[in-house]
């Protein structure tokens, strides 16, 4: 029962352009969104969060977009660079109820320079 | 000055063996987490500790058992190690336990293989 999908596994994109990671989520309890990067052999570190509230949020180059109807939250990246190329996990809360983070599979982005 | 410190990184034993991988915090947090990463890449929790208190304990096999000898330490010690069992572990953090703007801060990992 995935309630957090990543429903591509990854995605290649040049450097200067944009990446767009797409997230879907089935628990209508979520109110709280996380994505977070990972590097090989590294744990993920928490990249941005958007809370039910708002429907976008915005740091530095990184923008995260939640559309609360269609249960889907994107991550913008733009521009990307080579030091972007990571795995990227998606993670929702209920942070009234059971408030540990449900984690997607994640996307391997990939920047080519 | 690493923030979650996980040890081993690496962990290659025989089935039915026991095994312990420890895990450290130097952020002062009150909530610390066992996830396992399986083949299929999906983060899935364990346990989760709230100042040395078990909170969340989910469908794990009770060979599985953690401790909390204080806030800044949550270790997982492994009893009759299955093939299964082989993923990697990783050991996180967060600064409380529930509510937004709550992210957790993830150790480096441990690759499990049992062989």
């Amino acid at each position: 029962d995935q309630q957090v999908k990543q429903n591509s596994p990854s995605l290649s994109v040049q450097e200067g352009r944009i990446s767009i990671l797409n997230c879907d989520y089935t628990n209508s309890m979520f109110d709280y969104f996380l994505w977070y990067k990972k590097y090989p052999a590294e744990g993920p570190t928490f990249l941005i969060s958007i809370s039910s509230i708002k429907d976008k949020n915005e740091d530095g180059r990184f923008t995260v977009f939640l559309n609360k109807s269609a249960k889907h939250l994107s991550l913008h990246i733009v521009p990307s660079q080579p030091g972007d190329s990571a795995v990227y996990f998606c993670a929702a809360s209920d942070t009234g109820g059971s408030y540990i983070p449900t984690f997607g599979r994640g996307t391997s982005l990939i920047v080519h320079p | 000055d690493t923030a979650v410190s996980q040890t081993p990184k690496y962990l290659v034993t025989q089935m039915g063996n026991d095994k312990s991988i420890k895990c450290e915090q130097n952020l002062g947090h009150d909530t610390m987490y066992w996830y396992k990463q399986d083949s299929k890449k999906f983060l899935k929790i364990m346990f989760s500790y709230n100042n040395k208190e078990l909170i969340i304990n989910e469908t794990v096999p009770n060979r599985f058992s953690p401790k909390s000898p204080d806030k800044a330490h949550l270790n997982l010690h492994i009893n009759s190690l299955e093939l299964g069992d082989s993923a990697v572990y990783f050991c996180a953090s967060s600064p409380r336990l529930a509510g937004a703007y709550n992210e957790q801060f993830f150790g480096p990992g441990t690759r499990l293989t049992v062989l």
